[in-house]
């Protein structure tokens, strides 16, 4: 079955750590986002990427970084210098261009202590 | 002003109700737009895409006004397993990154 597949489903880390959450599809889909998500705040673009080798800071990507080595997968990486990591992460993908939907992983419930 | 807003609710309806959400969103130029729902701590799934003419699937119908640059959801005959929270998202300026609303949340009741 094709789909987009997050891991870990929950996270729990240190205050001062890295983190790195995985994201894979096997839709054949070029674009890839990353959202974050806080109770009562909606979906806030994080980063994305249209193709291999290429992504884009989106509304909130201080403290975050991303890469896109592979059509497949787009890892999200929580730095130390995101102020409030605790939340709802969120990756999805779709077709190119203009149009389409996106299709969304279960997401990453990330716990920073 | 945010790119795509919605009145968060929450709406509260009997069931067998119907109810309609609207969302409004800057960019004129966006052409594609959708709604999704999503269950509580859960990720959003596609609900309707929303065409330029209106659609309908079963009890839910979409319209986009371009003219005042709003969409709408409306769901008759409104049932318990509708209670989520409703998505409305634009394309943005890029036309790659899309942006969605807060979300509008329903509850539907016996």
């Amino acid at each position: 079955d094709g789909g987009i597949t997050q891991s870990p489903k929950y996270l729990f880390r240190k205050e001062g750590q890295n983190v790195t959450l995985s994201c894979e599809q096997n839709l054949n889909h070029d674009a890839m986002y990353w959202y974050r998500q806080d109770p009562g705040q909606g979906l806030r673009l994080i980063y994305y990427s249209q193709i291999v080798n290429d992504f884009q800071k989106g509304d909130i990507a201080e403290g975050y970084s991303v890469s896109r080595e592979k059509k497949e997968s787009f890892p999200l990486t929580v730095t130390s210098a995101q102020k409030n990591p605790t939340a709802f992460y969120l990756c999805a993908s779709r077709e190119g261009g203009d149009t389409g939907e996106l299709f969304f992983g279960e997401g990453s419930r990330l716990t920073v202590l | 002003r945010k790119e795509v807003e919605q009145d968060p609710g929450p709406f509260n309806v009997p069931e067998g109700a119907t109810v309609a959400f609207n969302c409004t969103y800057s960019n004129s130029a966006s052409q594609s737009f959708f709604w999704y729902r999503q269950d509580c701590r859960k990720e959003p799934k596609l609900l309707m895409s929303v065409y330029s003419s209106g659609n309908e699937d079963g009890r839910f119908t979409a319209q986009l006004n371009r003219a005042s640059q709003y969409i709408s959801l409306l769901i008759r005959d409104s049932k318990l397993s509708d209670s989520a929270t409703y998505l409305c998202v634009a394309y943005s300026n890029s036309g790659y990154a899309l942006n969605f609303g807060k979300g509008t949340s329903l509850l539907v009741t016996p």
